[in-house]
């Protein structure tokens, strides 16, 4: 089946550094990957949309530039999160779209990056 | 717009009870609903899915119908097993967009 992986699974950051977190679609090619944010007991926010080879498209009131979006393959894209602060302490969850698939509905999502700012 | 509103938790039920979690939406145009599972520590997994009115998805005993009279989507299963403890999300994407629009979620624990 379609496997997306994340990496790294959790991470612990100083306050002001930055961190990059990847998502990979194992056995498939994604034209478009999504970013989700998740709060404790709460539900996945959308944060962005990485389409292959263009400009990430971010939902109303996610920080472009503190939230970093590179989708440079079908297989590969990353959210660095710049100049961590506490508040910025989440699950953050991605997903992918198969290429050339006609339903939305075949998305695959990653099993999360736990991040932590100290 | 889109939204998906589920029954609040945590819910607690004893090994072989009946488990139902109730989900509605609102949408425009024809969405598909799904279930999603989250056990401790990991990241969602599909449970099942539902992409028409009156379609049942199912898979290891859950089973959801998608009602489109009433714009719901209830998960059911007979009989819960502790390993059924995780947090359910209902969710929703409509035939017109890539989003995904999620429940807030609903705790499960099975005690034995």
């Amino acid at each position: 089946g379609a496997v997306v992986s994340q990496h790294p699974s959790w991470v612990i950051c100083k306050s002001g550094t930055s961190v990059k977190i990847e998502c990979r679609s194992l056995d498939f090619q994604a034209t478009t990957m999504f970013w989700y944010r998740q709060f404790p007991k709460q539900s996945l926010m959308l944060m962005a949309t990485s389409n292959e080879g263009s400009k990430a498209t971010y939902e109303q009131g996610v920080e472009k530039d503190k939230f970093l979006i590179n989708h440079a393959s079908l297989t590969l894209s990353t959210l660095t999160v710049t100049s961590a602060h506490p508040e910025d302490s989440s699950f953050y969850i991605c997903s992918a779209r198969i290429h050339g698939a006609s339903s939305s509905y075949e998305q695959y999502f990653g099993p999360g990056t736990r991040l932590t700012v100290t | 717009g889109n939204s998906v509103t589920q029954m609040e938790g945590p819910v607690t039920l004893s090994e072989e009870a009946f488990l139902t979690i109730n989900c509605t939406y609102t949408a425009t145009g024809y969405p598909s609903l799904f279930w999603y599972v989250q056990y401790p520590g990991e990241g969602l997994q599909l449970l099942l899915k539902a992409t028409k009115a009156d379609d049942k998805g199912s898979n290891k005993g859950f089973e959801a119908t998608y009602r489109k009279e009433t714009t719901s989507f209830h998960l059911e299963k007979g009989s819960v097993q502790v390993s059924d403890s995780a947090v359910y999300f209902c969710a929703l994407t409509s035939n017109t967009g890539n989003q995904f629009y999620f429940g807030t979620g609903t705790s499960l624990t099975v005690i034995p």
